[in-house]
């Protein structure tokens, strides 16, 4: 099930730099993105969300692109910081359904 | 900030046994789910559970999964009767909204048969 896809299995970046992460999904019928964030030994904590109609969703250092031509979203941390080190998760729920489909995730590590 | 709250944290058990993974949602909570994360694969969806019945779930889920509310706080998620391929991290989760309100996850339970 490649439904949703994290190519980049880790990503490293200077402390007061800005993260991108992306994602790349296939299905059509997804009507909402999230992020969620995960550290060791700790479930996946919801970060940022958006809906398919819109194009931007910002949350304080957060932001969310979604690009419905390209099938792409992406995840501004800005400025990162050393406490954002941890797997990054990208998941979509198909219209209609509660069932998330989450991608591989993405391991950010901050240096300072 | 309210949690979600999973117990054991850890669990062996022996191939063929039946397991009892439980949890406690948050209390104003409608939606209650259960996920499976096996070492180095992607979270899979296992069931949704909404007004005391299965509102979803995947083909993973099948005759050995059962789930239940059985006291208006707990939620469990049972396996009759276990296989090694069922080593994994379950994490249950609850929201408010459904999925587009975002989940609250626990920080799940490691499921160990051998």
């Amino acid at each position: 099930d490649q439904q949703v896809k994290q190519n980049s299995p880790s990503l490293s970046v200077q402390e007061g730099r800005i993260s991108i992460l992306n994602c790349d999904y296939t299905n059509s019928m997804f009507d909402y993105f999230l992020w969620y964030k995960k550290y060791p030994a700790e479930g996946p904590t919801f970060l940022i969300s958006i809906s398919s109609i819109k194009d931007k969703n910002e949350d304080g250092r957060f932001t969310v692109f979604l690009n419905k031509s390209a099938k792409h979203l992406s995840l501004h941390i800005v400025p990162s910081q050393p406490g954002d080190s941890a797997v990054y998760f990208c998941a979509a729920r198909v219209q209609g359904a509660q069932k998330l489909v989450f991608g591989q995730g993405t391991r950010l590590t901050i240096n300072p | 900030e309210p949690e979600v709250t999973q117990t054991p944290s850890h669990q062996v058990t022996q191939m063929g046994q039946e397991v009892i993974l439980r949890c406690v949602p948050i209390s104003n909570h409608l939606y209650f789910y259960w996920y499976r994360q096996i070492l180095g694969q992607k979270v899979e969806f296992l069931v949704s559970f909404y007004n005391n019945e299965i509102s979803e779930k995947s083909e993973i889920f099948d005759d050995q999964f059962s789930v239940e509310r059985p006291d208006g706080s707990n939620f469990t998620l049972k396996i009759r009767s276990t296989k090694l391929e069922d080593s994994a991290m379950y994490f249950c989760a609850s929201s408010v909204l459904g999925a587009s309100g975002g989940y609250t996850f626990g920080s799940g339970t490691r499921l160990t048969v051998v």
